[in-house]
């Protein structure tokens, strides 16, 4: 049969201003949240990463907010630039190796 | 280059034959990945290659899909009996340990016709 592609959540925002990405996880026991970024016919690249003892890191130009209260994962992209545009994936280092990833948040900047 | 690398990059083949994929993993990195991702949606977990340890088969989803790798360097994904739903982008990626930040190959896009 025909199959057919899931429409990702979209971001759109204007170059310049902050974007911020938002992530559910399902586990609880989960220690270790990464955020990757998937330009078209590429593979995921690394952003910024953070354990669960911390609750906010920061990178250049990209923060993650962690709150493990409510299993929330955020992504603040500083001054969006045009070659942000791409798809954001969160994942979850679940039992011990293999990465559990989310559905994907693709982000559209409008120069 | 250093990083992880995929071949081929495309396949196109047949329903009912089978395919090999190739993972060249960065070098001295003893943790290896694979993945699967279907058009629009995020990545599964296929199979994880851990030093000399057992791999983690648990994400593979039937037993048409193996895989195997030579010491700490390459590894191989096989699909026999290849199937439409096969089609999909297969990931592989490789990490210093299996707590530390996995690299992603740009993997092979699979078609089944």
């Amino acid at each position: 049969g025909e199959s057919v592609g899931l429409h990702l959540p979209t971001l759109s925002v204007q170059e310049g201003d902050n974007s911020i990405i938002n992530c559910a996880y399902s586990n609880s026991a989960s220690d270790y949240f990464i955020w990757y970024k998937q330009e078209s016919g590429k593979g995921p690249q690394f952003i910024i990463d953070i354990r669960s003892n911390m609750d906010k890191r920061q990178g250049q130009r990209v923060t993650v907010l962690l709150n493990k209260t409510v299993k929330h994962l955020s992504l603040q992209i500083a001054a969006t630039q045009p070659g942000d545009s791409a798809v954001y994936f969160c994942a979850e280092n679940n039992q011990g190796g293999k990465l559990i990833f989310g559905q994907g948040t693709e982000l559209s900047v409008k120069p | 280059g250093a990083g992880v690398s995929q071949s081929p990059s495309n396949k196109v083949t047949e329903k009912g034959k089978d395919v090999e994929l190739r993972c060249d993993p960065i070098s001295g990195h003893t943790a290896l990945y694979w993945y699967r991702q279907r058009l629009g949606q995020g990545l599964e977990f296929l199979i994880y290659f851990q030093g000399n340890s057992a791999p983690d088969k648990s994400g593979l989803p039937s037993d048409r899909f193996s895989a195997e790798r030579t010491g700490e360097s390459v590894s191989t994904l096989t699909i026999q009996r290849t199937q439409q739903e096969d089609s999909a982008v297969y990931l592989c990626a490789s990490s210093y340990g299996s707590a530390n930040t996995q690299h992603f190959g740009d993997g092979t896009r699979l078609s089944i016709l």
